[in-house]
């Protein structure tokens, strides 16, 4: 166990819907970071949030948002779904804000678009 | 395309062999980090090995870098069934976009 969790485990929804995916990190830890896994994709970096603040942007579609709040907790929002939106979608945590430090990753949330 | 490619994309082997996994890469890099994913849950950080250090143990792993070579290896002693899983290498480039670059993974079976 991580100590990060994610919630949904599961999320099935439709085409046009708008889901919220959440996490929290590791007690101490003030980075987040979200991925998206998908089959074709492979791992990709979405965003990553630094004590409250944007800190890196990767492959982030428009549709999609994230914030991190002062709790430290995060929420990745996906609008305006896709089939193509079906993936895992994973948080990491790291204590300080470098993206060189190890990340630990939470179960995932998996999403199917229908 | 990815920073970090695995190679093989997929190894099958008997218990208690050593099972050999390799990742190249393009660009120069702070550090290099292994890691674990069993299947559909999340990845388990295994080691990290730094831009300055060519190998680096823990317990049954043994990781080695080359950075003339841009490459690295995963060595896995002695495996054992619950070793089955994919294995990624993910890259911490120096410049450039600011994030870990993933591999496709190496898909490990240990048969027993």
């Amino acid at each position: 166990d991580s100590g990060v969790t994610q919630t949904p485990k599961h999320l099935i929804t439709a085409t046009g819907q708008r889901v919220t995916l959440r996490c929290s990190p590791r007690s101490g830890d003030l980075s987040v970071y979200w991925y998206q896994q998908s089959l074709d994709q492979g791992l990709q970096f979405l965003i990553q949030y630094y004590n409250g603040e944007e800190r890196a942007k990767g492959n982030i579609l428009e549709r999609f948002s994230a914030q991190q709040f002062p709790d430290l907790h995060s929420e990745l929002n996906l609008s305006s779904l896709e089939l193509g939106d079906s993936a895992l979608y994973f948080c990491a945590s790291s204590p300080g804000g470098t993206y060189t430090d190890t990340q630990y990753f939470g179960p995932g949330t998996r999403l199917t678009v229908l | 395309s990815q920073q970090g490619e695995e190679d093989p994309q997929a190894l099958s082997i008997q218990e208690g062999e050593n099972a050999t996994m390799n990742c190249s890469y393009k660009t120069s890099i702070n550090n290099l980090q292994w890691y674990r994913q069993n299947s559909g849950r999340g990845l388990v950080h295994l080691i990290l090995i730094r831009s300055n250090e060519r190998e680096k143990h823990s317990g049954r792993l043994r990781v080695t870098l080359d950075t003339s070579k841009k490459s690295s290896s995963l060595l896995i002693t002695a495996s054992r069934a619950a070793d089955t899983a994919s294995y990624f290498c993910a890259t911490a480039p120096i410049q450039g976009a600011q994030k870990l670059v993933f591999g496709q993974g190496t898909r490990l079976t240990i048969n027993p």
